[in-house]
């Protein structure tokens, strides 16, 4: 059965500081894999996707994830955290976006940041 | 830009209330999705329906049922509120290349 699994349930940073969020999946298949955010009190915001192609994949606000195969590994990074990045982060894996299968989340890990 | 909707942000019902949670996607996407946050279990989810009429249990179908009479609208329908129901609900449809969530409606059943 597929599943995320995010090892870090919060992670506390400084404000300027590099930043890396752990994913780890298991999948049977290619997946397709995918990085939200959740800031308090809103829905989730889509971050960057990977599919297929170069296994560094760059997204929004600066943000960047690497696809490693061998490690079932799609970790998030930033080189530099601001404030405003202060929110809850989301891991998930899916066969597709358009198929009738879901996308199966992580549980999550809170970033917190502080000056 | 897309836009998932659900009807109320915060919601307090009573225990053995019927109570009916509203999504509302704006971009003619066929599948929909209802998921249920809580601290520390991340999103789980309860239903989904890739068609007008058809739907399919997710993980945590216990206590819940689902509509789709339109495209563009997914319900949820907790029949029998219960106390262990209080959680966050998310909405969410699929377009192309991700899903797209609503801003989630806080539920505290009393």
């Amino acid at each position: 059965a597929q599943s995320v699994t995010q090892p870090d349930i919060h992670i506390t940073v400084s404000e300027g500081a590099s930043l890396e969020l752990r994913c780890n999946y298991s999948y049977g298949a290619t997946p397709y894999l995918f990085w939200y955010v959740q800031s308090p009190g809103q829905g989730l915001q889509l971050l960057l996707k990977y599919f297929s192609g170069d296994t560094l994949v760059q997204g929004i606000k600066g943000f960047e994830a690497e696809f490693k195969r061998s490690q079932s590994s799609f970790n998030l990074r930033k080189p530099s955290v601001h404030w405003s990045d202060a929110a809850e982060y989301f891991c998930a894996v899916g066969p597709s976006t358009a198929g009738n299968t879901p996308l199966v989340f992580g549980k999550g890990t809170r970033l917190s940041v502080i000056a | 830009d897309v836009k998932v909707t659900q009807s109320s942000r915060y919601l307090v019902k009573r225990t053995g209330e019927k109570v009916f949670l509203e999504c509302v996607q704006d971009m003619d996407h066929e599948n929909m999705f209802w998921y249920r946050q809580d601290p520390g279990l991340g999103l789980r989810l309860i239903y989904f329906s890739y068609d007008v009429k058809m739907k399919e249990k997710g993980d945590i179908p216990e206590g819940y049922s689902v509509s789709r009479e339109k495209k563009e609208r997914f319900s949820l329908i907790l029949e029998s509120a219960s106390t262990n129901q209080t959680s966050m609900y998310l909405c969410a449809s699929t377009g192309r290349e991700k899903l797209f969530f609503g801003s989630g409606t806080q539920l505290s059943v009393l």
